[in-house]
């Protein structure tokens, strides 16, 4: 059983809202990602860390934004919602292991955002 | 271009049966590649992860094989039971960079009826 949490798991909420969804892990690892996932589609990468004060965007350009200031916590931010951000959002976390990146990725049970 | 692609995109057993799910890919240099088992509404759960020099790998009823010079693995699910309707996905990670970029397939949706 993987020690990663999302909250809140279901949330609908309507256009020009802002909203925090939470997500944390007790297992130390240094990385931390968020990734979105549609209906029948893969999971894109919107954001990663690799540790305390360090934030990247990923593949997929989303107009969220996180924050890593304690190991445990990484945070998605959505300053002013809009339909277009309905999805579901995965955060999962890994320890780092070497340049093979054998790390075991880690999901918490994702965050269903309805925005109406 | 780096892919994932998985066949078939959807399938519907009878319990106890076995089935094989495939997944080729395109990614290099190859690093490692994953299969995951999500349950609808729920976070992805590993089941195995092969480097290059692994060409089997098994998780109970769960078997994958790995042939990196085709670039292809399959996923083989022995004597089903109905907790195994999930969507179950390919990842594969290459080692080009220090992210060790995944590259995630669509998932192949298994339903297993009793």
């Amino acid at each position: 059983e993987a020690d990663i949490y999302q909250t809140p798991r279901y949330l609908v909420i309507g256009t020009g809202k802002k909203i925090t969804l939470e997500c944390s892990q007790t297992m130390g690892h240094d990385k931390m990602y968020w990734y979105q996932q549609d209906p029948g589609m893969e999971l894109h990468l919107i954001h990663y860390s690799y540790g305390v004060n360090s934030t990247e965007k990923g593949d997929l350009s989303s107009e969220s934004t996180v924050s890593r200031i304690r190991t445990e916590h990484f945070p998605l931010t959505l300053e002013s919602a809009r339909p277009s951000h309905t999805s579901q959002y995965l955060c999962a976390s890994s320890e780092s292991v070497g340049v093979a990146n054998t790390g075991e990725l880690f999901f918490g049970e994702g965050s269903r955002l309805t925005v109406l | 271009k780096n892919q994932v692609e998985q066949s078939p995109q959807s399938l519907i057993i009878l319990e106890g049966k076995n089935c094989t799910l495939q997944c080729n890919y395109t990614v290099s240099p190859f690093s490692n590649l994953r299969w995951y088992k999500q349950d609808t509404g729920r976070g992805p759960v590993s089941l195995t992860i092969m480097t290059f020099s692994e060409n089997t790998k098994s998780n109970g009823r769960y078997t994958a094989t790995l042939d990196a010079d085709t670039k292809q693995s399959s996923l083989h699910i022995t004597a089903s039971q109905l907790s195994d309707s999930a969507s179950y996905i390919c990842v594969v990670s290459d080692r080009g960079s220090t992210l060790g970029r995944l590259y995630f397939g669509r998932g192949t949706q298994l339903t297993v009826w009793p």
